[in-house]
């Protein structure tokens, strides 16, 4: 399974875009790329996934680029209630063996 | 809304003693897992199962064991708790693509 480097912390200020960075060098070709964010000590939740098209839900926008090396999770609008660690993680869609190994994520602080 | 559920939410035991975490899910999802997580810390996976009957041991080393006996349960058993098993435990499942947590147990071994 592709590895992912996230920085470990970031700040934003409430109301601007929160562009959060992954790099996943070494991804397949059958391989998506997951966001989850862990709001406290709470279980993590599922934001938003992709393979090479950028996505857009309610929460977020994903875009990946071209190479698919890289992706950001794009928050547009950031609130405080969104200061949370953020996990990216690679892995194949319908695979029957992946574990969901969580990596260190980045800490991401929304300032008032 | 995820239906998966975790009790109990809070536990504090004394050494030695003999627990056990329960884990349920009513979505029918095969897969499910355990996470040990400390304050602040990193999420590590201690164990998981592919369906009833299967169990695997995780990255992280852990004196725990799960068992599997139905789609819907998933508990973990500690025989003898210590301090050192002091921890939030988080316990997800998947279908396909998203995996959903409960809400964790927070222990505490006194």
């Amino acid at each position: 399974d592709a590895k992912t480097t996230q920085p470990p912390s970031m700040d934003c200020a409430e109301g601007r875009a929160a562009n959060l960075p992954c790099n996943h060098s070494t991804i397949s070709g059958n391989e998506y790329v997951y966001w989850y964010r862990q709001i406290h000590s709470q279980g993590p939740q599922y934001i938003i996934h992709g393979l090479k098209n950028n996505e857009t839900n309610e929460m977020a926008s994903l875009i990946i680029t071209e190479d698919r090396k890289s992706s950001t999770l794009i928050l547009p609008h950031a609130t405080l209630r969104d200061t949370a660690v953020y996990y990216c993680i690679v892995r194949p869609a319908t695979s029957g063996t992946y574990k969901y190994i969580f990596g260190t994520g980045t800490r991401l602080k929304v300032l008032a | 809304e995820a239906d998966i559920y975790q009790t109990p939410r809070y536990l504090v035991i004394g050494t030695g003693k003999k627990i056990t975490l329960e884990c349920s899910q009513t979505m029918g999802h095969d897969k499910m897992y355990w996470y040990q997580q400390d304050p602040g810390m990193e999420l590590h996976l201690i164990h998981y199962s592919y369906g009833v009957n299967s169990t695997e041991k995780g990255d992280l080393s852990s004196e725990s064991t799960v068992s599997r006996i139905r789609t819907e349960h998933f508990p973990l058993t500690l025989e003898s708790a210590r301090p050192s098993h002091t921890s939030q435990y988080l316990c997800a499942s998947s279908f396909r693509a998203e995996a959903f947590f409960g809400q964790g147990t927070r222990l505490t071994v006194v």
